[in-house]
């Protein structure tokens, strides 16, 4: 069966500092990945999807920026992040397009101080 | 262009009685519908998925919802609620012609439901 994870659970960084966080997939082959964010209280907002290697699409401007150097590895990376960028990230998967459901990992809880 | 209402951001219902969530949707397509549930620091979990068979679809946990298309409504039930019933419920619209994100996916705002002991 298929399982995702995402790692760290929950972090705390200051102002300024880099920001890496992983996901990956288990099961599935040549998957759809999309990292979102959750605001409190606000709802999903799709920050990055990537149909496969290398292949990256933003649907935001911001500060952050996402990378899949594995088939079944995407990563939310930031230089230097800012007060704005707390919140809830999750990353989901999909296979094939238009009815796929998506796939959802169990989120990261970012707290920038 | 395709949407999907929320039409309440809270729900509260007591224990033992029925749950009401709804829903509403615009697309120019036929699109696929879903209801996801989300619980406090938690993933979002898929509770059922409509993609133009039967119109009243069975998901997990009891929950069931209807496709209305002349309503352009999917509104999700239950008959009973549980305390663990308690959490955040998106409905989501998939179309890739709609002009929605990835995939053509639109998420609803949520609606935070709240069980009553």
């Amino acid at each position: 069966s298929q399982t995702i994870h995402q790692w760290p659970a929950t972090l705390v960084q200051p102002v300024g500092s880099p920001l890496s966080l992983e996901c990956t997939v288990e099961g599935t082959s040549n998957p759809n990945l999309y990292w979102y964010r959750q605001a409190a209280g606000r709802g999903l907002q799709l920050l990055f999807y990537s149909v496969g290697i290398g292949q990256i699409s933003s649907e935001v401007p911001q500060n952050l920026s996402a990378s899949r150097p594995q088939d079944r590895q995407f990563i939310l990376s930031s230089k230097k992040l800012l007060l704005s960028d707390s919140g809830f990230y999750l990353c989901a998967w999909s296979v094939g397009t238009g009815e796929a459901e998506q796939y959802f990992g169990p989120g990261t809880r970012l707290t920038v101080t | 262009a395709q949407s999907v209402t929320q039409l309440d951001s809270h729900v509260s219902v007591s224990e033992g009685t029925p749950v009401l969530l709804r829903c509403n949707y615009s697309s120019s397509y036929s699109p696929s519908l879903f209801w996801y549930v989300q619980h406090p620091n938690k993933g979002l979990q898929l509770l059922l998925k409509y993609t133009s068979a039967a119109t009243l679809v069975k998901g997990i946990n009891g929950f069931e919802a209807e496709f209305k298309k002349s309503e352009t409504s999917f509104h999700l039930t239950k008959p009973s609620a549980h305390m663990s019933d308690a959490a955040e419920y998106f409905c989501v619209v998939s179309d890739p012609r709609g002009g929605g994100g990835a995939d053509g996916l639109t998420f609803g705002k949520g609606t935070h439901l709240i069980i009553q002991p």
